[in-house]
């Protein structure tokens, strides 16, 4: 079946430690994102990849790192920086030319 | 200003009657809009997309745009509790490739 796939649905991370959510997509999309949700809130764009080898900022970067080294995956490092990472983490793609967005389930990350 | 702006509820509608969800957006050159449908603890759910002024409809869904006044509506027929969710209004702004712009989101509950 074709789909995004995110792992792991929950991670729980000590606070100081790098942390990295997996994002995989069998859709043949090119363009894919990450956005954060808190809770009550929309979503915020964090970082975002039109094609391989190439990505770009969002609205809310700070403390975040990707890389896009295959079509299939966009994976996304949550940083010691990163103030407030406990957050609901979602993943999405689009083909190239279109704006309709899909989802996958999402990974809810914990600092304890 | 928020770019996109919803009522965040909770909106509470009798089963059976019409609910009704609105959005408004800043950027006057904005091209798509989309509604999503998320269940708590869920990530969304494209349920409807529209581009061009008037109405469109999809089984229960019409999702209506306005450009001139810069709103889009959903209205959901015949609310069954099931349609419990927290809808979200996304919009994509012109020249912004894929990215989304999203509201906070409208809780929605359908009362049996």
């Amino acid at each position: 079946d074709g789909g995004i796939t995110q792992s792991p649905k929950y991670l729980f991370r000590k606070e100081g430690q790098n942390v990295t959510l997996s994002c995989e997509q069998n859709l043949n999309h090119d363009a894919m994102y990450w956005y954060r949700q808190d809770p009550g809130q929309g979503l915020r764009l964090i970082y975002y990849s039109q094609i391989v080898n190439d990505f770009q900022k969002g609205d809310i970067a700070e403390g975040y790192s990707v890389s896009r080294e295959k079509k299939e995956s966009f994976p996304l490092t949550v940083t010691s920086a990163q103030k407030n990472p406990t957050a609901f983490y979602l993943c999405a793609s689009n083909r190239q030319g279109t704006t309709e967005a899909f989802f996958g389930q999402g990974t809810r990350l914990t600092v304890v | 200003q928020k770019e996109v702006e919803q009522n965040s509820g909770p909106l509470s509608v009798p089963e059976g009657a019409i609910a009704s969800l609105n959005c408004t957006y800043s950027d006057r050159g904005s091209q798509s809009f989309f509604w999503y449908r998320q269940y708590s603890g869920k990530s969304p759910e494209l349920i409807m997309s529209i581009y061009s002024n008037g109405d469109k409809e999809d089984g229960r869904f019409t999702a209506q745009l306005n450009k001139a006044s810069q709103y889009v509506s959903l209205l959901i027929r015949d609310s069954q509790p099931s349609d419990s969710a927290t809808y979200l209004c996304a919009v994509n702004g012109y020249n912004q490739g894929g990215k989304l712009i999203f509201g906070q989101g409208t809780e929605l509950s359908v009362k049996p």
